[in-house]
């Protein structure tokens, strides 16, 4: 058990609609990544948040957004879903800024029909 | 260009062998990091290594162990004494900095087989 609990595990929905992603990091971990695994693109870093503020973007798109509540809980929303957006959604925490020593959680798997 | 190229798909190692699963990299960031992660067929992604652009020394960890050879950008795995839990999916992946925050990518992975 990594420590990151991801919520849901599995998740099946329609194209159109909007889904929200749950994470809570490992206790003490102020980081929170996220990262999306697809067959077609592989592993990709989405965004990450520290302390509750942004702090990089990767490949992540406008109908996708994400925030850190005050008790570092992290949310990733996905709008407007697409059927390439089923993918394994992946949130990692670690400390500090560099992803050192990051823990996954067990991800959640999005699949839109 | 690809910013991190794993050029084996696929990989055999007879159990207690060691293995070596490539990686290069490609950046002009003087201030990187790479990692190893390991994804076995249940799919969760446990984090194994770490090496940083300005560390002299090849780090390890337990079993194991990365090949730097910053000249080459090359960040080779080093696996001792394969057991068959190591059979899995291996990720090497980068972290740039930059002026707007840091960046992530991954390679294509890595599958290997451990066979008894």
């Amino acid at each position: 058990d990594s420590g990151v609990t991801q919520t849901p595990k599995h998740l099946i929905t329609a194209t159109g609609q909007r889904v929200t992603l749950r994470c809570s990091p490992r206790s003490g971990d102020l980081s929170v990544y996220w990262y999306q695994q697809s067959l077609d693109q592989g592993l990709q870093f989405l965004i990450q948040y520290y302390n509750g503020e942004e702090r990089a973007k990767g490949n992540i798109l406008e109908r996708f957004s994400a925030q850190q509540f005050p008790d570092l809980h992290s949310e990733l929303n996905l709008s407007s879903l697409e059927l390439g957006d089923s993918a394994l959604y992946f949130c990692a925490s670690s400390v500090g800024l560099g992803a050192l020593r990051a823990f996954f959680g067990q991800g959640t798997r999005l699949t839109v029909v | 260009a690809q910013k991190i190229t794993q050029t084996q798909p696929g990989m055999f190692v007879q159990e207690k062998e060691a293995v070596t699963l490539d990686c290069t990299y490609d950046t002009s960031d003087p201030s990187y990091g790479l990692f190893w992660y390991k994804q076995p067929s249940s799919g969760e992604m446990i984090f194994l290594i770490y090496q940083g652009s300005y560390d002299q020394q090849n780090a390890t960890e337990g079993r194991y162990s990365l090949n730097f050879q910053k000249a080459r950008k090359s960040a080779n795995l080093v696996i001792s004494a394969s057991q068959l839990g190591d059979s899995a999916m291996y990720f090497c992946a980068m972290r740039e900095t930059t002026n707007t925050g840091n960046q992530f990518y991954f390679g294509t992975g890595t599958s290997l087989t451990v066979i008894p």
